[in-house]
């Protein structure tokens, strides 16, 4: 079974810069998710999709983050424009339902 | 207050010691836990599930307490591959996300 994809691997930006992110889940698996992981600290949730629908976004910075999963798939996490503090390892995650989390390798970013 | 805190690391171990990770949350309405390990510059996979009676794989024992809202993970016997950080993780009944602790940074010596 192929694993959640994820790219890219790594992204070095300029603040004020425009990023964008990708994620391919697990095929079949309803839920995605995009997590937030800065050095040091254990991963934050981003957005929870269950398809194509948005099940938890509570803790997106709106101002300057979206993400979309058009036809219920693939996914695209974005930032516009980009600040130091968004400086970390952005995570997809995918599961079928209340079990079989699985996490992508992830897109380490560096807003310099 | 964060939702799930763990002990302050790093530890730095002997090869052969046991070591003991602690944990607490702070949500009662948390369905589920688990122990998450992350090696460095890798993305976090599951190390085992954690139940109220305890349960145990090999070197690893996770325990549940729901009435002190308290975790907790025992590696006996440590080897050089367990270095890496172990996450303490809720899970809660709706929409299934998962909540992360800070990690826990453990270094075994030969």
């Amino acid at each position: 079974e192929a694993g959640v994809a994820q790219s890219p691997r790594y992204k070095i930006i300029e603040k004020r810069q425009s990023v964008a992110f990708w994620c391919n889940p697990i095929s079949g698996h309803a839920t995605l998710y995009w997590y937030q992981q800065i050095l040091g600290q254990g991963p934050k949730l981003l957005i929870q999709f269950q398809n194509n629908g948005v099940v938890d976004d509570s803790q997106l910075p709106k101002d300057r983050f979206s993400a979309e999963r058009l036809k219920g798939v693939d996914s695209t996490l974005k930032i516009q424009p980009a600040k130091l503090e968004d400086s970390a390892v952005y995570l997809c995650a995918s599961s079928p339902g209340p079990l079989g989390y699985t996490f992508g390798s992830g897109t380490r970013l560096t807003v310099v | 207050r964060k939702e799930v805190e763990q002990d302050p690391g790093p530890f730095n171990v002997p090869e052969g010691a046991t070591v003991a990770f602690n944990c607490t949350y702070s949500n009662s309405a948390s369905q589920s836990f688990f122990w998450y390990r992350q090696d460095c510059r890798k993305e976090p996979k599951l190390l085992m599930s954690v139940y109220s009676s305890g349960n145990e794989d090999g070197r690893f024992t996770a325990q549940l307490n729901r009435a002190s809202q308290y975790i907790s993970l025992l590696i006996r016997d440590s080897k050089l591959s367990d270095s890496a950080t172990y996450l303490c993780v809720s899970r809660g009944n709706q929409g299934g996300k998962l909540i992360f602790g800070q990690g826990t940074e453990l270094s075994v010596k030969p």
